[in-house]
């Protein structure tokens, strides 16, 4: 069963507007919550992260908020530019426990 | 900056072939992961190691099994390859087990089993 979700596999958006991804999950234990980034034929690598004691973290273009009521989360990315074009996982962890990944949203920004 | 290093970024084997998937870390991280990613399912965790000699199963372990004999390698070894196993490998490191100690991954590994 997946605890982490990304219900939209794609998302296009022009360039200089805002990009949301959005991710839900269902394990009210998890703390702790981080967004990874993928290029195509590269790893994914760590963009920004979040605890559960906050409702926002922001990292110049990237802003991450939770509503923990709502089991929800989602990554701004302000403005968009055509270098964001990637494939954006969300990723949860229960205390010291491993990380569940959602499956992905592919953002795609149009010049 | 941390770099992971996955020997191979394209494999091709055979069905019933014995499979070596080789992982190097350079920052001296405690911890080690293999995952697969498949589309439509993200990625799930196969088999990660706290420490030297140390395993312990992730969610997929079934076909799968881990060596790490030194701090920076981590093995993953496919017994008996199986069609259902091609899909692409990551291989990732993080410094410890604190909340904040994010994943590096390597570039991937495609493996197809023919």
């Amino acid at each position: 069963d997946q605890q982490v979700k990304q219900n939209s596999p794609s998302l296009s958006v022009q360039e200089g507007r805002i990009s949301i991804l959005n991710c839900d999950y269902t394990n009210s234990m998890f703390d702790y919550f981080l967004w990874y980034k993928k290029y195509p034929a590269e790893g994914p690598t760590f963009l920004i992260s979040i605890s559960s004691i906050k409702d926002k973290n922001e990292d110049g273009r990237f802003t991450v908020f939770l509503n923990k009521s709502a089991k929800h989360l989602s990554l701004h990315i302000v403005p968009s530019q055509p270098g964001d074009s990637a494939v954006y996982f969300c990723a949860a962890r229960a205390g010291a426990n491993n990380l569940f990944f959602g499956t992905g949203t592919r953002l795609t920004v149009i010049p | 900056d941390v770099k992971v290093t996955q020997s191979s970024r394209y494999l091709v084997k055979r069905t019933g072939e014995k499979v070596f998937l080789e992982c190097v870390q350079d920052m001296d991280h405690e911890n080690m992961f293999w995952y697969r990613q498949d589309p439509g399912l993200g990625l799930r965790l196969i088999y990660f190691s706290y420490d030297v000699k140390m395993k312990e199963k992730g969610d997929i372990p079934e076909g799968y099994s881990v060596s790490r004999e030194k701090k920076e390698r981590f093995s993953l070894i496919l017994e008996s390859a199986s069609t259902n196993q091609t899909s692409m490998y990551l291989c990732a490191s993080s410094m410890n087990r604190g909340l904040s100690s994010p994943l590096h991954f390597g570039n991937g590994t495609r493996l197809t089993v023919t």
